[in-house]
């Protein structure tokens, strides 16, 4: 069964610091790995996302690091700010054209 | 926002009973699947919808069932309601096809209690 294991589980940064959240994938069955970004009572909202024909990607404050040996790959947030706060899941492709989602870090950014 | 909107927002049932979620996908996506997220847990793939058809399925019983519709809209159907189906239900449209892999988008989710 394909897993997706996400640390840490939580997560506390002084505003301006650095946020880093990793994943390892066993398989994936095809290849995208996208980022979400989940506030208490909304639905997961897409934030960055790579193929790994590249591995780096930068938007803004948010660096997606990917490393296909490994089959690792992490989300790098700089200059964390208060607003960040929330819950991020990285997830792999399905065998069926689904997303299995890692169990979350629940990221603090304290003022 | 997304584009893709779910109703309703809240629901309470009672154990046994049945319950009906709807979703409204994205424009020009072909594709909707359903998750379900626990307290404090990832999403978890229910099943997935291609032009009307179904054409994946998490690890989730005969119970819960689906529809899809003409302009892509699409039902979650859950029977014989128990206490752990209580959880946020997350649509999610997407292309799919030969797009597979591409952008997912989530609705708001409804949170169902069931009681």
């Amino acid at each position: 069964q394909q897993q997706v294991k996400q640390s840490p589980q939580s997560l506390i940064v002084q505003k301006g610091g650095i946020s880093i959240i990793n994943c390892a994938y066993e398989n994936t069955a095809f290849d995208y790995f996208p980022w979400y970004q989940q506030f208490p009572g909304k639905g997961p909202a897409l934030l960055i996302a790579i193929r790994p024909d590249v591995s780096e990607k930068k938007e803004g404050r948010f660096t997606i690091s990917f490393n296909k040996s490994a089959k690792q790959f992490s989300l790098h947030i700089r200059d964390s700010q208060p607003g960040d706060s929330a819950t991020y899941f990285c997830a792999t492709g399905g065998s069926q054209g689904n997303l299995i989602f890692g169990k979350g870090t629940k990221l603090s950014v304290k003022p | 926002e997304t584009g893709v909107t779910q109703s309703p927002t809240h629901l309470i049932k009672t154990r046994g009973q049945q319950v009906t979620l709807r979703c409204s996908s994205q424009s020009g996506h072909n594709t909707v699947s359903w998750y379900q997220q626990a307290l404090g847990q990832g999403p978890q793939f229910i099943f997935q919808y291609y032009r009307e058809e179904e054409n994946g399925r998490g690890n989730f019983p005969p119970r819960f069932s689906g529809l899809q519709f003409p302009n892509y809209s699409s039902e979650l159907n859950v029977n014989a309601l128990e206490l752990d189906d209580s959880a946020l239900y997350l649509c999610a449209s997407s292309l799919g096809g030969e797009e597979i892999g591409t952008e997912a988008f989530f609705g708001q989710g409804t949170r169902l209690t069931v009681v």
